[in-house]
């Protein structure tokens, strides 16, 4: 079965910092590939997504996120954080065999200080 | 912009109740979702929803859960016989095709409390 694994549950940053959250997963064959985030009291929301073409993706709010085949990883990234990003970021996997069944990580909690 | 809602945002009941959780999906929509997240937990699939008809389900889906889409708008989860393990927030999701690559839409989640 697939699994997603993003490594940091908690992350701390000052404004204008660099952001960068992991994501692995394990799954060997075609994936689609998303980073939702929840903003406090809301419901998830698209950041961005990958499917296939350029591994480079951009989404919106100024997030990229880049897929890299051999290391089965989908990390997202910012070059200068606002405390407006505060939220929970989930990173999930549909395997191109499974539907549209979405597997979600854990989510990490990036709390932007002022 | 259109978004998908849910009712009640919290559900409390006893052990042993039925509940139904409900969802209006983005109208455009033609699958829909249920995922459930227990208390510091991950986000788990549970089922979807296509043409009235489960089209993929989780392990968690049991006999004990049900969808239903009563009418044009709106789509049920009923839990017949709710446990403690129960306890979770429930999301709702549509999408407007059925694609992996598509994106789905979620509710803002209702809490259900089992007691």
């Amino acid at each position: 079965a697939q699994s997603v694994s993003q490594h940091n549950h908690h992350v701390i940053l000052s404004e204008a910092a660099s952001l960068e959250l992991g994501c692995n997963y394990s799954y060997g064959g075609t994936v689609n590939l998303f980073w939702y985030v929840q903003y406090p009291g809301q419901h998830l929301q698209l950041l961005l997504k990958y499917f296939s073409g350029d591994p480079l993706v951009k989404g919106i709010k100024g997030f990229e996120a880049e897929f890299i085949k051999s290391k089965f990883s989908f990390n997202l990234r910012k070059p200068s954080v606002q405390w407006s990003d505060t939220a929970e970021y989930f990173c999930a996997v549909n395997a191109g065999n499974a539907g549209n069944m979405l597997t979600f990580g854990g989510g990490t909690r990036l709390m932007v200080k002022p | 912009e259109p978004e998908v809602t849910q009712t009640p945002s919290h559900q409390v009941t006893q052990m042993g109740q039925e509940v139904i959780l409900r969802c209006v999906p983005i109208s455009n929509h033609l699958y829909f979702y249920w995922y459930r997240q227990i208390l510091g937990q991950k986000v788990e699939f549970l089922v979807s929803f296509y043409n009235n008809e489960i089209s993929e389900k989780s392990e968690i889906f049991d006999d004990q859960f049900s969808v239903e889409r009563p009418d044009g708008s709106n789509f049920t989860l009923k839990i017949r016989s709710t446990k403690l393990e129960d306890s979770a927030m429930y999301f709702c999701a549509s999408s407007e095709l059925g694609q992996g690559i598509d994106t789905q839409y979620f509710g803002p989640g209702t809490r259900l409390t089992v007691l």
